[in-house]
């Protein structure tokens, strides 16, 4: 089966500006994740969806960040505006109701100068 | 909410000997533990989990061993290979796809 997929996989952009991040699940891979991974450390999750609803986004700064799943399949992450301890890995996940195991994808390591 | 600890944070040792990744937890309700691979630039992998109701379990060169009442567990790896050298993360959650509270990696080099 395809992998999660996820684009861009690189982005550098200056402090203040916006970015989007895009994620493709496995195929009927109900739940989404996006995880924050600052460097050195482990990830950590922003926002979780079941099917096109929000399970869980206590950990997502709402002031600056934004995630949808409209169809509940793909998602889009974006950051307005980005600050420069934005600087990470955004890793999308993706899992199956019936199984815990999480796959994730190849991240996108995003840069704020 | 869940909180987990890893140690060490670096860990050396010589292609052949044995490793081992320590782990504790502070949510009692938790009752799945995955351990993920991650080598430079590339995406976590899964290499082994074990749910509450097991105590250990085995994969070959990898085992994984789970105290839920000193709520701790632990990675080992036998007779270790250059190429296990990468970031260990172990995770802790509820079941049935809640979220992974991460630890804060292990960073493990095998000495060829």
């Amino acid at each position: 089966e395809a992998g999660v997929a996820q684009s861009p996989r690189y982005k550098i952009i200056e402090k203040r500006q916006s970015v989007a991040f895009w994620c493709n699940p496995i195929s009927g891979h109900a739940t989404l994740y996006w995880y924050q991974q600052i460097l050195g450390q482990g990830p950590k999750l922003l926002i979780q969806f079941q099917n096109n609803g929000v399970v869980d986004d206590s950990q997502l700064p709402k002031d600056r960040f934004s995630a949808e799943r409209l169809k509940g399949v793909d998602s889009t992450l974006k950051i307005q505006p980005a600050k420069l301890e934005d600087s990470a890995v955004y890793l999308c996940a993706s899992s199956s109701r019936l199984a815990n195991e999480q796959f994730f994808g190849p991240g996108t390591r995003l840069t704020v100068l | 909410g869940e909180n987990v600890e890893q140690h060490p944070s670096t860990l050396s040792v010589q292609e052949g000997d044995s490793a081992v990744i320590k782990c504790t937890y502070s949510d009692s309700a938790s009752n799945y533990f995955p351990w993920y691979k991650q080598e430079l630039g590339k995406r976590p992998q899964l290499i082994i989990d074990i749910r509450s109701n097991v105590g250990e379990k085995k994969d070959q060169r990898i085992a994984v061993t789970l105290n839920k009442t000193a709520k701790h567990f632990s990675l080992h790896i036998t007779e270790t290979q250059p190429e296990d050298s990468a970031v260990y993360f172990c995770a802790a959650s509820l079941e049935y796809g809640n979220k992974l509270v991460f630890g804060a990696g292990t960073i493990l080099r095998v000495k060829s």
